[in-house]
């Protein structure tokens, strides 16, 4: 089984600063890693994946991830943000394997990013 | 926008009460998945179908929970006798089998469902 810990629930930040949510995970077996983001009263958007290769993956609207696979953690940074980056950030993971259990999308509890005028 | 699809998008329904949503996927897409989320978490997996087979169920999935997914198309997720405990938001996502072992899950608008 899979767990991820998503360890800040509330990030305030003000507009055009460099932000970093954190993101760690658990699993018996390697994963998928994946970033979601959510708007107010909206399903879930994908941000950005790492599947395999170069451990940095870059995403839409300018984030970017870090797989490292010894610290178990995928955070998720953008350089500078803006007023329209105010959501809920979602990390998930899937396990690398194919069979039972492989398919499901393990999700955190969220990050909430509040960029301040 | 031929995203997936989920309706209605909002229920307000009374305890007891049985319920039923439908999630249409992308066109081509041969997987679909139920999740719910509660106020202040993230999704929860319910359960899964490739094509029109459910090979998955959640523990979460109790029995007053049935979810369909007849040739292979949209899907139904029905609540019989709901419970105050049921209030959530029911999120459907879909995708497209790939040669790895994995594939991308594109996310519907949810239906956010009050139980009063």
């Amino acid at each position: 089984a899979q767990s991820v810990t998503q360890l800040d629930s509330q990030v305030p930040v003000f507009e055009e600063a460099p932000v970093e949510l954190r993101c760690n995970y658990s699993s018996s077996v390697s994963v998928y890693l994946f970033w979601y983001v959510q708007y107010p009263n909206q399903g879930l958007q994908l941000l950005l994946k790492y599947l395999s290769g170069s451990t940095l993956v870059k995403g839409i609207n300018g984030f970017e991830a870090e797989f490292n696979k010894s610290q178990t953690s995928f955070h998720l940074r953008k350089p500078s943000v803006h007023i329209s980056d105010t959501a809920e950030y979602f990390c998930a993971v899937s396990a690398r394997y194919s069979g039972a259990g492989s398919y499901q999308l393990t999700f955190g509890k969220g990050t909430k990013l509040s960029v301040i005028p | 926008d031929t995203g997936v699809s989920q309706d209605p998008r909002h229920k307000i329904t009374k305890r007891g009460q049985n319920v039923t949503f439908r999630c249409d996927p992308i066109s081509e897409h041969n997987r679909l998945y139920w999740y719910r989320q509660t106020l202040g978490q993230g999704p929860e997996f319910l359960t899964y179908f490739q094509n029109e087979a459910q090979l998955e169920k959640s523990r979460l999935l109790s029995d007053r929970f049935s979810a369909e997914r007849p040739k292979g198309s949209f899907s139904t997720l029905e609540i019989q006798r709901t419970e105050q405990g049921d209030s959530a938001m029911y999120l459907c996502a879909s995708s497209l089998r790939g040669s790895g072992s994995t594939d991308t899950q594109y996310f519907g608008p949810g239906t956010r469902l009050t139980v009063l």
